[in-house]
């Protein structure tokens, strides 16, 4: 089956500094990604859907110029939180998706943000 | 835009018995709905889907119900057991706004052997 892989998969960041999150789809070519957050006991909120070689497209609410998303390849994504704060600790979880079969999405491991 | 409500938000059962995990969806565009387990600390794994010219699919202890009218679509577990405790999300996807899912808010099952 398709695989997603997150890097990395736990990280902790003083407040003030940013974080890259990397997602990539190892076996096929990732023409969408999405982007969820997650917080502890809550369900996946949807912040952005990128895709390859455009403007990502961010959810109401969710701050594009905190949340950058680039899609700059068919198999690699990536979210930078910049100047994060203690309320962005989450967990962040990308998905992909080929296109070629609707509405199929892979998703990744995720990766736990812990900013102190 | 979708807003998607799934209930209960927690639900215990013997082993051996049925759950059954209901959501609505608003937007009457969508017309793809994933059912996903999500165990603690890790990534949602898809357990069944409906597309909404189908009224009802069924894998083995699980099966999906969809009423298109309604905007209501239903998850169905038999004969469970302690490995089917985990988190349950609903979630529902338009094919022409991109494929971007809108999920519930969860049902947390717990199985008592």
């Amino acid at each position: 089956g398709a695989v997603v892989s997150q890097h990395p998969s736990r990280v902790i960041c003083k407040s003030g500094t940013s974080v890259k999150i990397e997602c990539r789809s190892l076996d096929f070519q990732a023409t969408t990604m999405f982007w969820y957050r997650q917080f502890p006991k809550k369900s996946l909120m949807l912040m952005a859907t990128s895709n390859e070689g455009s403007k990502a497209t961010y959810e109401q609410g969710v701050e594009k110029d905190k949340f950058l998303i680039n899609h700059a390849s068919l198999t690699l994504s990536t979210l930078t939180v910049t100047s994060a704060h203690p309320e962005d600790s989450s967990f962040y979880i990308c998905s992909a998706s080929s296109g070629t079969i609707p509405y199929e999405q892979y998703f990744g491991p995720g990766t736990r943000l812990t900013v102190t | 835009g979708e807003n998607v409500e799934q209930h209960p938000s927690t639900l215990s059962v013997q082993e051996g018995d049925s759950a059954v995990i209901k959501c609505t969806y608003s937007d009457s565009a969508s017309n793809y709905f994933p059912w996903y387990k999500q165990e603690l600390g890790k990534r949602p794994q898809l357990i069944i889907d409906i597309r909404s010219n189908v009224g009802e699919k069924k894998d083995q202890r699980i099966a999906v119900t969809l009423n298109k009218t309604a905007k209501h679509f239903s998850l169905h577990i038999t004969e469970t057991q302690p490995e089917d405790s985990a988190v349950y999300f609903c979630a529902a996807s338009a094919f022409n706004q991109g494929g971007k899912l809108i999920f519930g808010q969860g049902t947390e099952l717990s199985v008592k052997p």
